[in-house]
């Protein structure tokens, strides 16, 4: 039974360009959130998809943009890259019904020069 | 913000030697959970405690939880080098579903 899968491993891009992260859930999971981890930080909420539709949101502008497809895997977009985009993007997966028991991925490491 | 406070910021023991690291938190909670972080990896859940509960163990793993001071204590008894990771408290407020996770206490435990 895999866990929670995210790709890429390592991504480096410019200032202003996008990009997109994905991530499949735990088998049987139906929820996924996102976090930012800023090096030596603790990973901050940007939201959280469920049926297709995100339920949650954290404090981050409009560039954070995220997508859940019928099977329960997500992207998470950033556009207009900036500098302080550069960090680690968690994923988790959860049942809805018992969101407490979150299972983090391994990370993407997103580099922003 | 509901974000909590783990102290220290940093902890350095010999292995065998036990490791306290405490979190503060700011507004009522559901549940509150310790992670583990390796080298800027993914997370590893270790315990999750309930409001409701005061004290909860898991193996080598103690965990407090104070609802009137807001604060829980994490204690890694007989630590090992494999130990050797950043400890992060994350709590989910009692009106939503969503994680708030501190700063993290880094924890070396020296050979």
């Amino acid at each position: 039974d895999a866990g929670v899968t995210q790709s890429p491993t390592h991504l480096i891009k410019t200032r202003g360009q996008q990009v997109t992260l994905r991530c499949s859930p735990k088998s049987g999971h139906d929820t996924v959130s996102w976090y930012q981890q800023a090096l030596g930080q603790g990973p901050q909420f940007i939201f959280q998809y469920y049926e297709e539709e995100e339920r949650q949101r954290g404090n981050f502008p409009d560039r954070f943009s995220g997508h859940q497809f019928p099977n329960y895997s997500s992207e998470l977009n950033v556009n207009a890259l900036l500098l302080g985009d550069s960090a680690l993007y968690l994923c988790a997966s959860s049942l809805q019904r018992s969101y407490n028991e979150q299972f983090f991925g391994p990370g993407t490491r997103l580099t922003v020069l | 913000s509901q974000q909590g406070e783990e102290d220290p910021q940093a902890l350095s023991i010999q292995e065998g030697e036990n490791a306290t690291m405490n979190c503060s938190y700011k507004t009522s909670i559901n549940n509150l959970q310790w992670y583990r972080q390796n080298s800027g990896r993914g997370l590893v859940h270790l315990i999750l405690i309930r409001s409701n509960e005061r004290e909860k163990h898991s193996g080598r793993l103690r965990v407090t939880l104070d609802t009137s001071k807001k604060s829980s204590s994490l204690l890694i008894t007989a630590s090992r080098a494999a130990d050797t990771a950043s400890y992060f408290c994350a709590t989910d407020a009692s009106t939503g579903n969503q994680f708030y996770f501190g700063t993290g206490t880094s924890l070396t435990v020296i050979p």
